[in-house]
Parts: structure tokens; sequence; C-alpha cells
């Protein structure tokens, strides 16, 4: 099955610095990727996704990037601000009507903490 | 973004006794929902994918006996905790997939319920 892993666990940056987390992949056959922001106690919330026929994807201050090749995808946030402090998950799946009922595969999360 | 429900928030109960928790997609019909627990400071591992009409698909691991899955509705599944004891306190988040093409992937999350088993 899928196999997802996220770096770095933590993360803290100060206040309109870029963050990124990363994250890898193992399925070659996944080919969609969310990320999640869940602030505690929290359900988590869509963020921003990307098909793996798109190499990038761009929303205001959040980025997503994608390898295929090399089986990783990116979150980049940036001008950050203290409310986006929260933990992060990114995620895969095979998407579509079939791959496996569209389970998703989580990463372990970043907390990320935006300082003043 | 779709709207997902769950019932209730928070629940304490003896252990011993049985929990039901709702799920619902308010505004669009899911077809398959699923189930995650999640404990303090990890990530959200999945229980089990809900087909409504059909049985369940459980990840391995999973009692499927104790954590019974009903989706009746294409808006609605519950999951009942049976017997439960003080290693099932946990927070139980469902999520819902739309359907339609080109989203078919997505998945909306529940606000989740916490449960404390004593």
């Amino acid at each position: 099955g899928e196999n997802v892993e996220q770096h770095p666990s933590t993360l803290s940056v100060q206040e309109g610095d870029s963050a990124v987390i990363k994250c890898t992949y193992s399925d070659s056959a996944s080919n969609y990727f969310p990320w999640y922001k869940q602030e505690l106690g929290k359900r988590p919330q869509l963020i921003i996704d990307i098909r793996s026929n798109v190499g990038e994807k761009k929303d205001q201050r959040i980025a997503v990037t994608l390898n295929k090749t090399a089986k990783h995808f990116s979150l980049h946030i940036t001008e950050t601000q203290p409310e986006d402090s929260a933990v992060y998950f990114c995620a895969a799946t095979q998407g579509g009507l079939t791959g496996g009922g569209n389970k998703l595969t989580f990463g372990t999360g970043t907390q990320l903490k935006v300082e003043l | 973004g779709a709207v997902v429900s769950q019932h209730p928030s928070r629940v304490i109960c003896k252990s011993g006794t049985s929990v039901k928790i709702e799920c619902r997609s308010l505004d669009f019909q899911a077809t398959t929902m699923f189930w995650y627990r999640q404990f303090p400071k990890q990530s959200l591992m999945l229980m089990a994918t809900s087909n409504e009409g059909s049985k369940a698909t459980y990840e391995q691991g999973v009692e499927k006996d104790k954590f019974l899955i009903n989706h009746a509705s294409l808006t609605l599944s519950t999951l009942t905790v049976t017997s439960a004891h003080p290693e099932d306190s946990s927070f139980y988040i469902c999520s819902a997939r739309t359907g339609l093409a080109g989203g078919q992937e997505t998945q909306y999350f529940g606000p989740g319920t916490r449960l404390l088993v004593l």
C-alpha cells in the first residue's frame, strides 16, 4: 500500500518568512495529493490540492509543487502570519473511479508555529 | 466546500457501554464516507471505508465487530463503538467524498467526536 513520509515534524518561522513542508510517497499509482490544515481540536480543512497532471498550483500565499519522477510534493506558504500556525498534513491517493476506493494515506503531520 | 456534520461533538461514557457517532453530508450526496481515528499529536488513521448500501471495508487491525458501521443513506453514516474501553478514547473523525467527476477524490471532514471512556 501507499506510504507517505512528511518532514519536518515541527517548523518554527518568523512572521513574514516562508515555510516549506515536504512529503514523499511510495505508490507511483497515486495521482491526487491534498494538503490539510488542522487547528487544535478541530477538523482537518483542505487548503490546496494537486493532481498528477500538474506540476505546480498556487492559491494566494499557498503553493504546492509535485515531482512525479521523484515521488515527492511540497507545500509552500509565503508571508506567513500567526494564524497560519497549525498542524499541516499531506496525503496521497489514487483518484478517479477506481483505485482502492480513493483512500487517503496521510503523512505524519507538521506542527507549524509562526512567531511574532 | 462541501459541509459535513458530526454528532455528538463530545461524549463521555462508562467502560462497557456502546457509543454511536453520526456523520452527515449536509449539501451533497456521499456514496462513500470514511472513518478515522486520531490520537493526540498523531496523524489520522483510517479505520474503515463506508459504502452506501453495502458493507464497510475495514483496515487491517480494526475489529469490525467492535466498530460497527452503517451507511443507510447517501447522507448518513454511523459508527458504533461497542463495549467501549478506556483505550478506545480518541478523536473520531469522518469524511465524505464528493462523487462528481473532477472532484471525485476530494474529501471533506466532519468536526470530529471526542470520546472519553472512563
